[in-house]
């Protein structure tokens, strides 16, 4: 199947810095990306839908300016956690639709954000 | 919009059992359907998608079944290991847009 891969896999940090996670699809492009959060023995909570070359839409409850994402690229989209808060650490995981080819989401293998 | 309805919520079985996983979901415009295998620490990995236009498909031990009349979907896993061990999700897309809603998972338990 379709690989996407995401880095760093796991970061801890201080509160009050920011965060970015990057994420990539390797061997498809993808016009669309999804950001997820999840919490501990909990199903997948939808961020963000990132777009190619325009703004992401954000799914009710979630601070745009708190969570940044960039889609510079087909093959690349990044999560920025600004001014992070212990409440924010949390495993993020994002996907890759490939519209083109299989038209199916594949997932990243997660990123583990810990804020000290 | 759409809703995914997933059970059981835990399920444990002797290797070598089969294991039922069913979902059900509310939009009857919904034409795909994913399910995904999580194990612990990792992202979620595709293990078998369905479309709307056959009713069944397999490969190798796991299947799954599809009845648009009734608007649910199953995933069958024959002769358990202890490896297939993890969370399974399963998913369906909205009318409007390619965002997939998502069950609320099943803990899958393989007893060796």
């Amino acid at each position: 199947g379709a690989v996407v891969s995401q880095h760093p896999s796991r970061v801890i940090c201080k509160s009050g810095t920011s965060v970015k996670i990057e994420c990539r699809s390797l061997d498809f492009q993808a016009t669309t990306m999804f950001w997820y959060r999840q919490f501990p023995k909990q199903s997948l909570m939808l961020m963000a839908t990132s777009n190619e070359g325009s703004k992401a839409t954000y799914e009710q409850g979630v601070e745009k300016d708190k969570f940044l994402i960039n889609h510079a690229s087909l093959t690349l989209s990044t999560l920025t956690v600004t001014s992070a808060h212990p409440e924010d650490s949390s495993f993020y995981i994002c996907s890759a639709w490939d519209s083109h080819s299989t038209d199916t989401q594949y997932f990243g293998p997660g990123t583990r954000l810990t804020v000290l | 919009g759409e809703n995914v309805e997933q059970h059981p919520s835990t399920l444990s079985v002797q290797e070598g059992d089969s294991a039922v996983i069913k979902c059900t979901y509310s939009d009857s415009a919904s034409n795909y359907f994913p399910w995904y295998k999580q194990e612990l620490g990792k992202g979620p990995q595709l293990i078998i998608d369905i479309r709307s236009n056959v009713g069944e498909k397999k490969d190798q031990r796991i299947a799954v079944t599809l009845n648009k009349t009734a608007k649910h979907f199953s995933l069958h896993i024959t002769e358990t290991q202890p490896e297939d061990s993890a969370v399974y999700f399963c998913a369906a897309p909205p009318l409007y847009g390619n965002k997939l809603v998502f069950g609320a998972g099943t803990i899958l338990r393989v007893k060796s």
